[in-house]
């Protein structure tokens, strides 16, 4: 399958500060990318779509000012959680998906908000 | 009700044992169907796309149902190292735009 990769793996903030996630397809171009949020024992919850080249869209519930959305070429995505707080902490995870749909996944952010 | 149900499980079955899992869909729009996996903490990884004609990918097997709306997987001789929660995805057209929906997941243990 395609390889997406996401950095950091890992990542302890201290409240109030900005955190970026990128998301790359390593060898495919992907004309769509999502970022997912998953809390401990709970199902995968989409926070927003991006294709290449236009504006994020925003799952309902979804704060685009405080998740900002970056999907600058079609092997990159980016995501800033600003100003950060402990409620914030979860695992991010981002998919690149090309014409046929198929999402291959990132092995996932962990962001521990202090 | 929800635009894509599963089963939460957890389904407990023995090393050997077949376990098929069904997946329920809302929307008659939908077009394709995914099987994802994901083990505990890390990402969901791609299964198997379901097919109209239904697939098989060794003791995999997908189908698709579109008069009933739902999609099924069936793991025969299960093995431990199956354990793990299985996702349904389900990609319909929504209003011109795409739209992907999955599902809270099935757990599925297999004991020894």
């Amino acid at each position: 399958g395609a390889v997406v990769s996401q950095h950091p793996s890992w990542v302890i903030c201290k409240s109030g500060t900005s955190v970026k996630i990128e998301c790359r397809s390593l060898d495919f171009q992907a004309t769509t990318m999502f970022w997912y949020r998953q809390f401990p024992k709970q199902s995968l919850m989409l926070m927003a779509t991006s294709n290449e080249g236009s504006k994020a869209t925003y799952e309902q519930g979804v704060e685009k000012d405080k998740f900002l959305i970056n999907h600058a070429s079609l092997t990159l995505s980016t995501l800033t959680v600003t100003s950060a707080h402990p409620e914030d902490s979860s695992f991010y995870i981002c998919s690149a998906a090309g014409r046929t749909y198929e999402q291959y996944f990132g092995p996932g952010t962990r962001l521990t908000v202090t | 009700r929800k635009e894509v149900e599963q089963d939460p499980g957890p389904f407990n079955v023995p090393e050997g044992a077949t376990v098929a899992f069904n997946c329920t869909y809302s929307n008659s729009a939908s077009q394709s169907f995914f099987w994802y996996r994901q083990d505990c903490r890390k990402e969901p990884k791609l299964l198997m796309s379901v097919y109209s004609s239904g697939n098989e990918d060794g003791r995999f097997t997908a189908q698709l149902n579109r008069a009933s709306q739902y999609i099924s997987l069936l793991i025969r001789d299960s093995k431990l190292s199956d354990s793990a929660t299985y996702l349904c995805v389900v990609n319909f057209l929504y209003s011109s735009a795409s739209k992907i929906i999955f599902g809270s997941g099935t757990r599925l243990s297999i004991r020894p």
